[in-house]
């Protein structure tokens, strides 16, 4: 069956310093989703790849699709403590859900 | 705010029990998805619901069932519950169902089982 695989499950990165998950897929994904959940709250829809290699920017993250849609990463630049939070990939035509990075960030 | 309604926001009961959980989606959504969430786990995909019809069904127990009525909310039922459906379930809703339409998150009940 489908694998999606999230990795770290959890990162611990001072303030300022740059952080990245990894979501890696055994199979070809059709798009991917990402999706943060602040702690205590509900999963928030961040952006949707859909191309081979894309790449799309939002302020400090930047969201890539690979080549072979078969994995994807978001980078947070300069991490602030407003990044806290828990991210998921999320391969919507699967229904499945990554098991999430936990990002806590050290002031 | 999600504009996706969900209650209770708690719920406390005792093994062998059944609840029920309720969603009201966005306005003008026609899909609805359930989601369980354990303590340190991804989100696990229950079932999908679209404009009344089940469309997708993920890993739902047999004792679990959910339906969605012709005003378009839905309640999921969860019975002869164990310690081990204490979760928080969250209900989210999407415009047409499409696996290329960003989901809308409730803001979830948290369900304990004592």
């Amino acid at each position: 069956g489908q694998q999606v695989m999230q990795i770290p499950q959890y990162q611990h990165v001072q303030e300022g310093e740059d952080f990245t998950t990894y979501c890696n897929s055994s199979t070809t994904l059709s798009n991917i989703q990402w999706y943060k959940q602040r702690p205590g709250g509900h999963p928030v829809f961040l952006i949707q790849l859909v191309k081979s290699g894309e790449v799309k920017k939002q302020k400090r993250l930047t969201f890539q699709f690979g080549e072979a849609k078969k994995n994807s990463s978001l980078h947070i630049t300069a991490t602030q403590t407003t990044d806290v939070g828990t991210y998921f990939c999320a391969a919507p035509n699967q229904f499945y859900f990554g098991t999430g990075t936990s990002l806590t960030v050290i002031p | 705010d999600s504009g996706v309604t969900q209650t209770p926001k708690h719920l406390i009961t005792a093994t062998g029990q059944r609840v029920t959980l309720r969603c009201s989606p966005r306005s003008g959504d026609l899909s609805v998805y359930w989601y369980q969430q354990s303590l340190d786990q991804g989100l696990q995909f229950l079932i999908q619901y679209y404009n009344g019809e089940e469309r997708a069904k993920g890993n739902i127990l047999e004792r679990f069932s959910a339906q969605q009525f012709p005003d378009l909310h839905s309640e999921l039922n969860l019975s002869s519950l164990e310690l081990g459906d204490s979760a928080l379930y969250f209900c989210a809703s999407s415009g047409q169902g499409q696996d290329n339409q960003p989901q809308h998150f409730g803001d979830g009940t948290r369900l304990s089982i004592l």
